[in-house]
């Protein structure tokens, strides 16, 4: 059975750069069927999507993130990683990475418990 | 870009009724790229529709979903308790690594 788990740090200072990791264990990541995701939920909030990284380096990122976003894989550790860059209040959330499936599925399949950032001096 | 619409923004039922939850996209969307999610409080969401009508690995089959187009609608035949959650659709863009969520549509215990 696929896992993934959010790490990194849990509280990060206005300005600076929040930086979260999602290591994943019980399958391959070297599919070109696969995307790996980051999402975040603001407390109450709805879910916002902020980028995806395919197994062959390619990205995609929300619009109103973008400049602030960078996200990149490590196949041989079994890793995707996330930098949001000059942060603020607004980017306290709980932050999930997630597997797009391959056909037929071609949804978020599978989810990290996610990780709550607070962004607080 | 296109644009989810849920309603209504929230669903209060009793057990055992049926809820009806529509997801309406601001352009035609594929319906192999639409999905459902269910989020109970503290956890992550839960696939329970792809492709606009198939139910995932395990998801119970009172929960069904349709449509086509711009206009998807998941049903829920007859509310356990363990429904009572918040319920999103999402989409995928011009290219399958672009996601987009809809705003969520919370059924609760009337």
């Amino acid at each position: 059975q696929l896992q993934l788990q959010e790490s990194g740090p849990r509280l990060v200072k206005p300005s600076e750069t929040l930086s979260l990791t999602c290591t994943v264990s019980g399958g391959s990541m070297s599919s070109t069927n696969y995307y790996w995701g980051w999402i975040r939920q603001p407390p109450g909030k709805e879910l916002e999507w902020i980028g995806s990284v395919h197994y062959s380096g390619s990205t995609f990122y929300n619009p109103p993130l973008k400049s602030r976003v960078t996200i990149f894989i490590d196949t041989s550790k079994k890793q995707f990683s996330l930098n949001l860059t000059a942060v603020t209040a607004a980017d306290t959330a709980v932050y999930f990475c997630a597997r797009r499936s391959g056909p037929p599925v071609r949804a978020l399949e599978y989810w990290g418990q996610g990780a709550l950032v607070t962004v607080s001096s | 870009e296109i644009v989810l619409t849920q309603s209504p923004g929230t669903l209060s039922l009793s057990p055992g009724e049926r809820a009806t939850l529509s997801c309406r996209a601001s352009q035609t969307v594929s319906s192999i790229y639409l999905a459902w999610y269910q989020q109970k409080p503290g956890q992550a969401p839960r696939l329970l529709i792809y492709g606009a009508s198939s139910r995932a690995t395990g998801i119970p089959d009172r929960f069904s979903g349709s449509g086509s187009g711009t206009d998807f609608t998941l049903t829920i035949s007859s509310l356990e308790p363990e429904d009572f959650a918040v319920y999103y659709c999402q989409q995928y863009g011009s290219s399958p690594g672009l996601f987009t969520f809809g705003p969520g549509t919370k059924v609760d215990i009337k």
